[in-house]
């Protein structure tokens, strides 16, 4: 089945520490988003991809940083410099924008807590 | 600025019909989508307008007016099943960007 996975489901984090989140997609996208959701509060934009080899900032990339060395794969490192990374973070994928916006499709979530 | 608006909170009757509203102002439009997100899930895409009108998806209906930054999600024969957040979502800017509301948390009741 084509779909996006996210793993792990939870991670747990030691002050100082850097971790890195997984995404990977069958769905033959190409373009994938990084989302941050907290309690009480829209998701929101931390990076987005829209081809391999190229990414740009969304609205909270700081303490954040990706990588699109493969179509299907997006990582996203959560940083030491990030000084409130516990949330639910969400990675999402879409055909590309062609001139009319598309629907991200996402998957299960990383949820991310500090120790 | 970019804010989009919908109601934090809304409760319903199994068996009947909810409207939950959504308004955006943004500094440029190209379509707004509708996901349903359960508790401790992702988000699972509805729905989306881009241009002005009514889009019917089975039970749920989403309508769309540009003009008056104003769309709203349509949810017919209410199941506890549809208890959840419905997530407003607008793509404003280049790409695919989204700019998400806070979302409406829907409770059923039998």
């Amino acid at each position: 089945d084509g779909g996006i996975t996210q793993s792990p489901k939870y991670l747990f984090r030691k002050e100082g520490q850097n971790v890195t989140l997984s995404c990977e997609q069958n769905l033959n996208h190409d373009a994938m988003y990084w989302y941050r959701q907290d309690p009480g509060q829209g998701l929101r934009l931390i990076y987005y991809s829209q081809i391999v080899n190229d990414f740009q900032k969304g609205d909270i990339a700081e303490g954040y940083s990706v990588s699109r060395e493969k179509k299907e794969s997006f990582p996203l490192t959560v940083t030491s410099a990030q000084k409130n990374p516990t949330a639910f973070y969400l990675c999402a994928s879409s055909i590309g924008y062609r001139g009319r916006v598309q629907p991200q499709h996402f998957g299960d979530g990383t949820r991310l807590s500090i120790l | 600025g970019q804010n989009i608006d919908q109601p934090t909170e809304m409760t319903a009757t199994e068996g009947a019909i909810v409207q939950i509203n959504c308004t955006y102002q943004t500094s440029g439009f190209n379509g707004l989508f509708w996901y349903q997100q359960h508790a401790g899930e992702a988000p699972t895409f509805l729905s989306y307008n881009v241009l002005d009108g009514l889009e019917e998806k089975g039970r749920f209906s989403s309508f769309l007016s540009r003009s008056k930054g104003y769309s709203y999600l349509l949810l017919k024969e209410l199941q506890m099943k549809d208890s959840a957040s419905y997530l407003c979502a607008v793509a404003s800017g280049g790409y695919n960007k989204l700019i998400f509301g806070a979302g409406t948390r829907l409770a059923v009741h039998p």
